[in-house]
């Protein structure tokens, strides 16, 4: 059975102060990694897909990396529009599109 | 493009009452999910259709639930009869064909008392 673990649960940050997310997993056969942004009361909203360890994205303030186990999601001088809760998924190979989330990291960005 | 338009954003309704929550893909969308959020569980996959056909329902807490999609435009999800423990937030999502994510709608807060 997939499974993703996010860690921490809460996370508060000052502006400007940078920190990083954990999602680990295991899955059999990983097609993709991916991480969503969820703000109150609205859907999630896709950030990134990683395919392979290695693989790295940015946008904006955001980098997501993957290795074999984990991934992480980097938070460079977060601004408090950066709050949220930011959730990590797996898709397996062979699993059709269906994805597996983490219970999420809450952000929370201080000015 | 609308997005992934799901209906009522809230319902509130007694036990044992039939609950049926609507969901419109994005056009052209070929996948189409029903999950369900809470707080302790997170996002957990009820059922998902691939061309207006379910290809895994076995997050499906239990027969209560039931979905369908008659057409490639419009998907259901009923709970009959409703219990309190089915309080959540459903979201309806959609994707296309090797997709790279999911397009979430707002989600249908459901609130069974």
């Amino acid at each position: 059975e997939d499974q993703v673990t996010q860690s921490p649960e809460a996370l508060r940050l000052q502006e400007g102060e940078s920190s990083s997310l954990n999602c680990s997993y295991t899955v059999s056969g990983l097609r993709g990694l991916f991480w969503y942004r969820q703000d109150p009361g609205k859907g999630p909203e896709f950030l990134f897909t990683l395919y392979s360890a290695g693989e790295e994205k940015e946008k904006e303030r955001l980098k997501a990396t993957l290795t074999k186990k984990e991934s992480f999601l980097h938070i460079t001088a977060p601004k408090p529009e950066d709050s949220a809760t930011y959730l990590c998924a797996v898709q397996a190979g062979g699993g059709g599109n269906k994805l597996t989330f983490g219970t999420g990291t809450q952000l929370k960005v201080e000015l | 493009d609308a997005g992934v338009i799901q209906s009522p954003r809230h319902e509130v309704t007694e036990m044992g009452q039939e609950v049926t929550l609507r969901c419109k893909p994005i056009s052209g969308h070929d996948y189409l999910f029903w999950y369900r959020q809470t707080m302790m569980r997170g996002l957990e996959l009820l059922i998902y259709f691939n061309n207006n056909v379910p290809i895994d329902d076995s997050g499906m807490p239990e027969d209560r639930f039931s979905a369908k999609m008659p057409n490639a435009s419009f998907s259901t999800l009923k709970i009959q009869p409703s219990e309190p423990r089915d309080s959540a937030v459903y979201f309806c999502a959609s994707s296309p064909v090797g997709s790279d994510g999911y397009t979430f709608g707002s989600g249908t807060r459901l609130t069974v008392v």
